[in-house]
């Protein structure tokens, strides 16, 4: 079957790095998108990974690894407007189709 | 800037009723979409359109249909509104299968 895991919550403080992991299983894998969405709000693209490593954007940061189907998101120097749901989304079936997890919901605290 | 824009924010509808959502895209993408999302399930997808006039199912299909008439523009239909059909929906466009894809404002529908 087709899966996306990650954690339902996490909680930080500002100022802080965090990491949000990823472990999905797809027929087929093309790349794997992180989005940002803020509550009542639409998703918004953060970072693509289609190779293996470590995509480096300011202040946020993506890994891949297709061999163990693993992707984290990391976050550094938080910021209270950080605080959002992260989702991870895997591109599919060899077609431009995307299978979302559920999502995780990242809180920054003073 | 890519826009996609939704013709309602919120709709409350009566069960049994025809359901029309519309979304609009101004940047010339290929490929459109339609999800819907709720609480615990995440973004699920009910259909996808890769050209004018060309659509595919998606994971959640049952209920639904969808018309793409011109490139700019996907409607999702509800036939016949159910209140398990109560969610947010969400259209995206993107360029292709290695771009990302560009969300609405999204569209809370309550069918009571």
């Amino acid at each position: 079957g087709q899966n996306i895991d990650q954690p339902t919550e996490m909680t930080a403080t500002e100022g802080a790095i965090v990491q949000i992991n990823c472990t999905y299983q797809t027929s087929g894998f093309n790349g794997l998108f992180w989005y940002q969405q803020h509550a009542g709000e639409a998703p918004t693209f953060l970072s693509y990974n289609v190779l293996d490593g470590l995509e480096e954007k300011g202040r946020f940061s993506s890994f891949l690894s297709r061999s163990k189907g693993y992707s984290y998101l990391l976050l550094k120097e938080l910021q209270m407007k950080d605080s959002a749901s992260y989702l991870c989304a895997v591109g599919r079936d060899n077609t431009d189709k995307l299978i979302f997890g559920t999502g995780t919901r990242l809180q920054v605290f003073p | 800037d890519v826009k996609v824009t939704q013709s309602s924010r919120y709709l409350v509808k009566r069960t049994g009723e025809k359901v029309f959502l519309e979304c609009v895209q101004d940047m010339d993408h290929e490929n459109m979409f339609w999800y819907r999302q709720d609480p615990g399930l995440g973004l699920r997808l009910i259909y996808f359109s890769y050209d004018v006039k060309m659509k595919e199912k998606g994971d959640i299909p049952e209920g639904y249909s969808v018309s793409r008439e011109k490139k700019e523009r996907f409607s999702l239909i509800l036939e016949s509104a159910s209140t398990n059909q109560t969610s947010m929906y969400l259209c995206a466009s993107s360029l292709s299968i290695d771009y990302e894809q560009y969300f609405g404002p999204g569209t809370r529908l309550t069918v009571t």
